[in-house]
């Protein structure tokens, strides 16, 4: 039992660059989310999706985009990578009555 | 709209000391609460939670939080602090429903642990 897999771990792009952060869950979770986290600002919501072929906007979504096309996988795409996306990338799950179960992260850095 | 405050971005405490991390929230509706503890290059792990329950709610590695409505506070605290307590700490409130555990978090506590 993995939980949250996330890959890669790291990744340097450079400006303009597309990348797809991929992040797989075996727990049969229905819900599933993207954060950012950036030095003293916590955690920010980026996009989450409530089931498969569901996805919806969350605090930061700007340069971001999602798909949920099976339950298991939530990859998130960089189509023009800015400086401004230097961050820490969080995918996590849940089901209805659990707490959300976090990956390992990715440190992705644009230069 | 939800919001997390924590007070203090850094604390430090000597081996032995209590441990108190504090934290205020705002919701439109009951909420949940939940502490999370974060590792040097890890994901974010659960250390406990609140979900209208006991106020007073007991985690992992010793710690324990209290709700407190009239405060609108749900600080965390640790007895006796260990070397392996050094670490981020995040406090963060869901109003859960359709969205499942859709969180907002404060800007974290980082906690420095001295011998």
């Amino acid at each position: 039992n993995a939980g949250v897999t996330q890959t890669p771990k790291f990744r340097i792009l450079k400006i303009g660059q597309s990348m797809t952060l991929q992040c797989a869950q075996d727990m049969n979770h229905n819900y599933m989310y993207w954060y950012r986290q950036d030095p003293g600002m916590g955690l920010k919501l980026i996009y989450y999706s409530v089931g498969a072929g569901i996805t919806d906007k969350g605090e930061v979504p700007n340069g971001y985009n999602v798909s949920r096309s099976t339950t298991e996988d939530f990859p998130l795409r960089l189509e023009l990578a800015a400086p401004s996306q230097t961050s820490v990338y969080f995918c996590a799950s849940c089901a209805v009555n659990t707490e959300a179960f976090f990956g390992q992260g990715t440190r992705l850095t644009v230069v | 709209a939800q919001s997390v405050t924590q007070l203090g971005s850094h604390v430090s405490v000597s081996e032995g000391a209590l441990v108190l991390l504090r934290c205020n929230y705002s919701s439109s509706v009951p909420p949940y609460l939940f502490w999370y503890v974060q590792y040097p290059n890890q994901g974010l792990q659960l250390l406990l939670k609140y979900t209208s329950a006991a106020t007073l709610v007991k985690g992992i590695n010793g710690f324990e939080a209290e709700f407190k409505k009239s405060e609108t506070s749900f600080h965390l605290t640790k007895p006796s602090a260990h070397m392996s307590d050094a670490a981020e700490y995040f406090c963060a409130v869901s109003e859960s429903g359709a969205a499942g555990n859709k969180l907002t978090f404060g800007g974290g506590t980082r906690v420095l642990v001295k011998p």
